[in-house]
């Protein structure tokens, strides 16, 4: 398995301000994803974290609200930008390890916006 | 295009089997997972099967695959009160992007 923190753990913040979630890992690792997993719902994928070079978005998810960094084989930061009550989620941070596709993830950050 | 459906809600007793299904539409699936969401929790990767496999038993975690059907079930023997959460079924392909798709996961409530 692997060892994966998130910062913060949970945030209550306001309309229109950003909030810059951190994702650390035990050791390194190529895969790194960034989920989101609103109230009652199933997770849906953000982006691919890459390192050294623009995150890969998918469908619905854009730069200018989400961007991401990861400088690292070990870090990424997802930052939620000019939120809105509609972003209330858990976002949570995941890794591939291993020679079988298996993902873990993060405990999540648990996001309201008021 | 992928999709993954699961039945929302099943209810035990404790010492009972509980067994949680999960269809998927993606017939190029590689590896088929359960995960594990306590209440406040993250994801907890219980187990995993890979296509080629019918069966695979791992304590009280039964995971049974019928690929024709593309049908996916997760039994758990002896259901106990800290089994009580919701569990997710996801697929992959193994195009070597690794993301998964999720089900809308299944609440399992152990009563005592």
């Amino acid at each position: 398995s692997a060892v994966i923190s998130q910062k913060p753990s949970r945030d209550i913040c306001q309309r229109g301000t950003s909030l810059t979630i951190q994702c650390q890992v035990d050791s390194q690792v190529t895969m790194m994803f960034w989920y989101r997993q609103q109230p009652g719902q199933s997770l849906t994928l953000i982006a691919t974290a890459n390192q050294g070079s623009e995150a890969t978005y998918e469908s619905g998810f854009v730069i200018d609200k989400f961007p991401i960094s990861r400088p690292n084989l070990t870090f990424s930061t997802l930052t939620v930008s000019n939120m809105s009550p509609e972003d209330s989620s858990i976002y949570l941070c995941s890794v591939v390890r291993g020679t079988n596709n298996e993902q873990f993830f993060g405990p999540g950050t648990r996001l309201t916006v008021l | 295009g992928e999709d993954v459906e699961q039945s929302l809600f099943l209810s035990v007793r404790e010492g009972d089997s509980s067994v949680i299904n999960c269809t998927y539409t993606d017939s190029s699936s590689t590896y088929l997972y359960w995960y594990k969401q306590e209440p406040g929790a993250g994801l907890q990767l219980l187990t995993y099967i890979f296509s080629n496999m019918d069966m695979k038993q791992d304590q009280r975690l039964t995971v049974l695959l019928n690929k024709k059907d593309k049908h996916l079930s997760l039994r758990i023997a002896d259901t106990q009160t800290g089994d009580s959460a919701i569990y997710f079924c996801a697929e992959s392909i193994n195009s070597g992007y690794s993301t998964l798709t999720f089900g809308k996961g299944t609440m399992l409530l152990v009563s005592p």
